[in-house]
């Protein structure tokens, strides 16, 4: 069965600084990888996604995270950081026919 | 993007009170559905798999008794929490697959249902 792991359960970055999450996941087959971003009290936000070809995909809001297989990790990156992308970030990953399962969540705080 | 609605968005119930959640898909047909609880500050643990027409699919754990699953048709999934108590306060979120994105494994997710069980 598909694991995803997040091992940072809560970051803090200045506003303009960039980002990096880590998500590592486990699987046997070629994983379908997402990212969401969820605000308090909120439903879930599709960041972006991969299923295929390219490793490196970009996703909304200036957010793009890098598929590496050999190290079976995909991790969200962000180059500067603004106040509104205090969150939580869920890395979650999905098969063609089953559920999504997700990671455990990092909590971004971002300082002015 | 497909779209999947919840109601209510949010109950506050007495305990022993059963408490109904609609999921819909609204601009497609969703044979599964996926109902997923969270707790403050925890991460979505997958609860159960509704499948259009059958029973739902638990995950180890989940009462079935308690947490009734029904996905009459194709469009709309419900979970009922039986005899509620304040332990079963959390947020409800369901999810579906469009049968149109089939080719990427996304899951879209409704907004989610708040409980309060008092």
């Amino acid at each position: 069965a598909q694991s995803v792991t997040q091992p940072d359960i809560h970051i803090t970055v200045s506003e303009g600084a960039s980002l990096e999450l880590r998500c590592n996941y486990s699987y046997g087959a070629t994983p379908y990888l997402f990212w969401y971003v969820q605000s308090p009290g909120r439903g879930l936000q599709l960041l972006l996604k991969y299923f295929s070809g390219d490793t490196l995909v970009q996703g909304i809001k200036g957010f793009e995270a890098e598929f590496k297989r050999s190290q079976s990790s995909f991790n969200l990156r962000k180059p500067s950081v603004h106040w509104s992308d205090a969150a939580e970030y869920f890395c979650a990953v999905g098969t063609l026919n089953n559920d999504m399962r997700f990671g455990a969540g990092t909590r971004l705080t971002v300082k002015p | 993007g497909a779209v999947v609605s919840q109601h209510p968005s949010r109950v506050i119930c007495k305990s022993g009170t059963s408490v109904k959640i609609e999921c819909r898909s609204l601009d497609f047909q969703a044979t599964t559905m996926f109902w997923y609880r969270q707790f403050p500050k925890q991460s979505l643990m997958l609860m159960a798999t509704s499948n259009e027409g059958s029973k739902a699919t638990y995950e180890q754990g989940v009462e079935k008794d308690k947490f009734l699953i029904n996905h009459a048709s194709l469009t709309l999934s419900t979970l009922t929490v039986t005899s509620a108590h304040p332990e079963d306060s959390s947020f409800y979120i369901c999810s579906a697959r469009d049968p149109g994105h089939t080719n990427t494994g996304e899951l879209f997710f409704g907004e989610g249902s708040r409980l309060t069980v008092l």
